[in-house]
Order: structure tokens, then sequence, then C-alpha cells
């Protein structure tokens, strides 16, 4: 059974600290790794995607891959009270088709 | 224009019913999928469609069949519905990047 790992937390932190959520997953094969932010009673929104080992930043958002470890990260950076949310960690297995989501992070930001 | 739109948002019927929920993509993709959320968010894949044909049947009860018209549209019959049912049902459709976009989900309540 493939499988993807989170912290259920919840995950809190002050408003402009660092967030930081992780991700492990199973499957070696996995090529492609994606970050979902839900809030409460909404769909997920796609936030980033990476598929090289390293870093990608998008703004205030840094996802981080090492797929040696079978380890995906994302930072947020000056954390707003409106970052509040689920954080899904979603993997791209051999096929091409499915995503398998880990059970999500609640993050909560303090003011 | 909503780019995944699925009807009805609400859903609240009693065992034993049979119920449909319909999905609609305006973006062109090829890929459409049905992933049911419980009640701890962990989002789990039931079927996909890649251009009218199934290519994912996950481990699902027979008593939910998806049926595909064409490549726009995704829809999920529910016979005989039990309370186990209840959640928040979700259509996506898949991005050239592979992510998905979702569907503002249906939240279904068996009583």
């Amino acid at each position: 059974q493939k499988e993807v790992e989170q912290n259920s937390g919840p995950l809190s932190v002050p408003e402009g600290a660092i967030a930081s959520l992780n991700c492990t997953y199973s499957d070696r094969g996995s090529q492609s790794f994606f970050w979902y932010r839900q809030y409460s009673g909404k769909s997920p929104e796609l936030i980033m995607f990476i598929y090289s080992n390293g870093d990608k930043e998008d703004g205030r958002f840094t996802a981080q891959l090492n797929k040696a470890s079978q380890y995906v990260s994302l930072l947020i950076r000056d954390s707003q009270p409106s970052d509040s949310a689920t954080y899904l960690c979603a993997v791209n297995g051999g096929s091409n088709y499915k995503l398998t989501f880990g059970k999500g992070t609640l993050l909560t930001v303090n003011p | 224009d909503t780019a995944v739109s699925q009807t009805p948002k609400y859903l609240v019927t009693q065992m034993g019913n049979d119920k449909s929920i319909k999905c609609e993509q305006n973006l062109g993709h090829d890929t459409m999928y049905w992933y049911k959320q419980d009640s701890k968010k962990f989002l789990k894949i039931m079927f996909s469609y890649n251009n009218k044909e199934l290519i994912i049947n996950e481990t699902v009860p027979n008593r939910f069949s998806p049926k595909s018209p064409d490549k726009a549209h995704l829809n999920l019959h529910i016979n005989s519905l039990e309370l186990g049912d209840s959640a928040v049902y979700f259509c996506a459709s898949r991005n050239t990047n592979y992510g998905y976009t979702f569907g503002s989900g249906t939240r279904l309540t068996v009583v």
C-alpha cells in the first residue's frame, strides 16, 4: 500500500514566524509532489508542486524535496492568520494519473 | 466561469435512497476524478476517467457507479445509501502539471 504520511497537528505558530510542514512517502517511484491548502468547508487548492530534488520558492512558500529520504516539506515564511488551514501533501506515483494524499496537517497562525 | 463545478452542493437523504452527483469541467482536461473526504479530512480516490474511459477503480462498494458521457462530465450515482456514505465528495480534473483542480464539493448526509 503506497502511503503518504503527515503529522496531523495541530501546528500552532505565532504571526510572522516560519511554519514548517513535513511529509514522507513510501513509493520510491514517485515522480511529482504537491502541496494543497484547504480552508474549513472549502475545496483543496494547489499552492506548490515540485519534481526535482532541492528547493522551489514561490513568494512566502518554499517546497523542499529529498527523494533519497523520501521526504518533502513546505515552509511558510512570515506566517499570517490567513494561512490557518489544513495543508495536504500529495504524491504522484509511478502512474501519472493518481495522486495519493496524506491526512493533512492543521496549521493555526496566532495573531 | 467556474472551472470544475459540482451539483448539488449539499445533499441530505434517507438511508436506502439512490442519489446522483454531477460534475462538469470547462478546462479541456482529459482526466477527471471522484474523491471522498471523510470527517477526518482524509481524501481518498474512488474513480478516474480519462477521455470517457475508466482508468482507476479503487476498492469502492459496487453501490457506487461513475459515468462519463464525455470528457467534460463525470457523474457519480450511489444506490442504497448507507450512513457510512456520509462525507464530502470532490470531483477533480487533472492539470498538465499532473496536479488537480477540485470542484467545490458535495456534502452528502445520510440520515
